[in-house]
């Protein structure tokens, strides 16, 4: 069946570090691949996405690419800060409008 | 504009007792969804409504049932409560089913079942 897989956290950074966020994924069809954020006591609310193979999502200097070969969208950053510290969701959207999310990852940036 | 607004924000119940959770998008979307989020498993999709008028079972609907009032509203009812319910629930919206239109969020229900 459809899944994602994403590294576990926490992740803890120092501030202007560089952040990537593995995540793989097993899915039949085409599925597209979306990148969640969640503050505390909030939703969560869509970072980035993408539909197709080899597309770049982009999003307030977050990035990630759609590997079909190695069925990957690892999620990077160049340079985080405090304002970033949030949990992390990877996600898939099948061909069924079904979506099927990762553990998430929680990321905590010091400054 | 509020989005996807849901109502309780929390909620406490025992085990045995009942209770509906409420959801309204207003936003024109077709299609809605109830999630639960339990630490260290993400979110996990519990009915959703690709259209007003139809419901189909998610992941893990053993325990609730739903209702799609009208194309705005998507109601949870827990018919008899048990700890394993206790979870924070989501519920969702997206424009159109089938396409690669995003899902957006309510900011959720937090609920304790003793």
């Amino acid at each position: 069946g459809n899944s994602v897989t994403q590294m576990e956290g926490p992740v803890t950074l120092s501030e202007e570090a560089f952040l990537t966020i593995n995540c793989t994924y097993t899915a039949t069809g085409y599925p597209s691949l979306f990148w969640y954020v969640q503050y505390p006591g909030e939703g969560l609310q869509l970072l980035l996405k993408a539909t197709k193979a080899d597309d770049k999502g982009s999003n307030k200097g977050f990035e990630a690419t759609y590997r079909k070969e190695t069925t990957s969208f690892h999620l990077e950053k160049g340079s985080v800060q405090v304002s970033d510290s949030a949990v992390y969701f990877c996600a898939l959207k099948d061909n069924f409008n079904k979506f099927y999310f990762g553990s998430g990852t929680k990321l905590n940036v010091k400054p | 504009n509020a989005g996807v607004t849901q109502t309780p924000k929390f909620q406490v119940l025992k085990t045995g007792q009942s209770m509906t959770l409420q959801c309204a998008q207003d936003m024109n979307h077709n299609s809605m969804y109830w999630y639960r989020q339990d630490p260290g498993m993400g979110l996990r999709l519990i009915y959703y409504s690709a259209s007003e008028g139809t419901t189909d079972k998610g992941e893990v609907p053993n325990g609730y049932n739903v209702s799609r009032l009208n194309k705005r509203e998507f109601s949870l009812r827990l018919e008899s409560a048990a700890p394993s319910q206790t979870s924070v629930y989501f519920c969702a919206s997206s424009r159109l089913a089938g396409t690669t239109d995003t899902q957006y969020f309510g900011p959720g229900t937090r609920l304790t079942v003793l």
